[in-house]
């Protein structure tokens, strides 16, 4: 069964810091990896997705990568900003399956 | 639609009654997904449609659930004798298709309390 855990659980910067957000599965045949974040009370927003034949993507200032050999991804921001505080979730979608397994998040306070 | 809308926003029901939670997906997505998030944790998977049939309802907890989407487009889950346990947000999904190449777009849920 696949389990899906993420360190830290929170984390405070301050505004400007480069930061990295971890996420960890135990099955290393996934469809995919995904990257979303939550603000309170709302849905999640998807971030990134990472297929299984792919190491990383990017889209302005976030950065995922992949390793399924060692069970692994990470999130990385540059220059974080107040607006990027918000909870954020990894999801990994099994091998022949649409069901995603989420972690239970990382809260990310950027401080001004 | 711009996004996925679910109705209603919240929900209070009492034990043993029956509710209806709607899903709207984005227009032309084939793919429509349940999800329920307790506080503190990750939503968790419940019932995924491709079109009209349900390819994956290994998550639904019990027979008391149950979903549909007749038309391929909206879906209602539905929920016989609520429990307190089933007090959660309950969030809809849907992505362009099924291939595992597609990015979830998630509504903002739907806050069930049962009292």
């Amino acid at each position: 069964k696949q389990e899906v855990t993420q360190i830290p659980a929170a984390l405070s910067v301050p505004e400007g810091e480069n930061l990295v957000l971890n996420c960890s599965f135990t099955d290393s045949a996934i469809y995919n990896l995904q990257w979303f974040r939550q603000d309170p009370g709302k849905g999640l927003t998807s971030l990134l997705l990472i297929q299984s034949s792919q190491r990383e993507q990017t889209s302005g200032r976030l950065n995922a990568s992949l390793d399924k050999s060692s069970g692994r991804s990470t999130l990385y921001i540059a220059a974080s900003q107040p607006g990027d505080s918000a909870t954020y979730l990894c999801a990994a979608a099994q091998g022949g399956s649409e069901k995603l397994v989420f972690g239970k998040g990382t809260k990310l306070t950027v401080n001004p | 639609g711009a996004g996925v809308s679910q109705t209603p926003s919240n929900k209070v029901t009492e034990k043993g009654k029956y509710v209806e939670l709607r899903c709207d997906p984005i227009s032309g997505h084939t793919a429509l997904y349940w999800y329920r998030q307790s506080l503190g944790q990750g939503p968790e998977f419940l019932i995924y449609f491709q079109g009209t049939g349900a390819a994956d309802d290994s998550g639904l907890p019990n027979d008391r659930f149950f979903a549909v989407r007749p038309e391929g487009s909206v879906s209602t889950l539905k929920i016989q004798r609520t429990e307190r346990g089933d007090s959660a947000v309950y969030l809809c999904a849907s992505s362009r298709d099924a291939t595992g190449g597609s990015p979830l777009h998630f509504g903002n849920g739907t806050r069930l309390t049962v009292t």
